[in-house]
């Protein structure tokens, strides 16, 4: 069975701090990988994908993750976090297959930055 | 419609009551699912409905807990005899399905409080 760890249940930075949310997952074959965000009262939405090719990834709002196959992590990263990124970051795998299309989501990493 | 709807945004129901879940997907996607987030945790899977295949029911908790969806439209998720343990957000989502690289779009979710 898949599973997805997130390391980190609560980040606090500053403005203008570097990011980065460690993200481990557990599969048995090639997987898909997806970071989704949640901002305070709004819906779940994708920050950035993960299917094949190039294991740097670049989403909306400057973030990227780079997936590492052989540490099985796909960690979440932004150079310089904006008070607007405070939200609840979901790592989430589902296997590459043509009958796989349940997602698996780690637990979550809630991230505050104040100004 | 534009993205996945989901009523009740809000429920507080007493317990031993039942309660009923109404989502809505984007048109056109074949694929639905329900998941479910206590507070603290991920989202758990709870099922899958793809086309006119037989859903997956594996993340069902219990037997109170029945969904139906008519044909590629509306679903909804039917807790019966409510628990304490069944206050969570429960979140439906969308996909075009297979291929298993279909991204999933989310509903805000609807907050369930039993007491």
């Amino acid at each position: 069975a898949q599973s997805v760890s997130q390391h980190n249940h609560h980040v606090i930075l500053s403005e203008a701090a570097s990011l980065e949310l460690g993200c481990n997952y557990s599969y048995g074959g090639t997987v898909n990988l997806f970071w989704y965000v949640q901002y305070p009262g709004q819906h779940l939405q994708l920050l950035l994908k993960y299917f094949s090719g190039d294991p740097l990834v670049k989403g909306i709002k400057g973030f990227e993750a780079e997936f590492i196959k052989s540490k099985f992590s796909f960690n979440l990263r932004k150079p310089s976090v904006q008070w607007s990124d405070t939200a609840e970051y979901f790592c989430a795998v589902r296997g590459n297959g043509g009958s796989n299309y349940k997602l698996t989501f780690g637990k979550g990493t809630l991230l505050t930055v104040n100004p | 419609g534009a993205g996945v709807s989901q009523s009740p945004s809000n429920k507080v129901t007493e317990k031993g009551k039942d309660v009923e879940l109404r989502c809505d997907p984007i048109s056109g996607h074949t694929a639905l699912y329900w998941y479910r987030q206590r507070l603290g945790q991920g989202l758990e899977f709870l099922i899958y409905f793809q086309g006119n295949s037989a859903p997956d029911k594996s993340g069902l908790p219990s037997d109170r807990f029945s969904a139906e969806r008519t044909g590629e439209s509306v679903s909804t998720l039917t807790i019966q005899r409510t628990q304490q343990e069944d206050s969570a957000v429960y979140l439906c989502a969308s996909s075009l399905g297979l291929p298993a690289g279909n991204t999933i779009y989310f509903g805000e979710g609807s907050w369930l409080t039993v007491v």
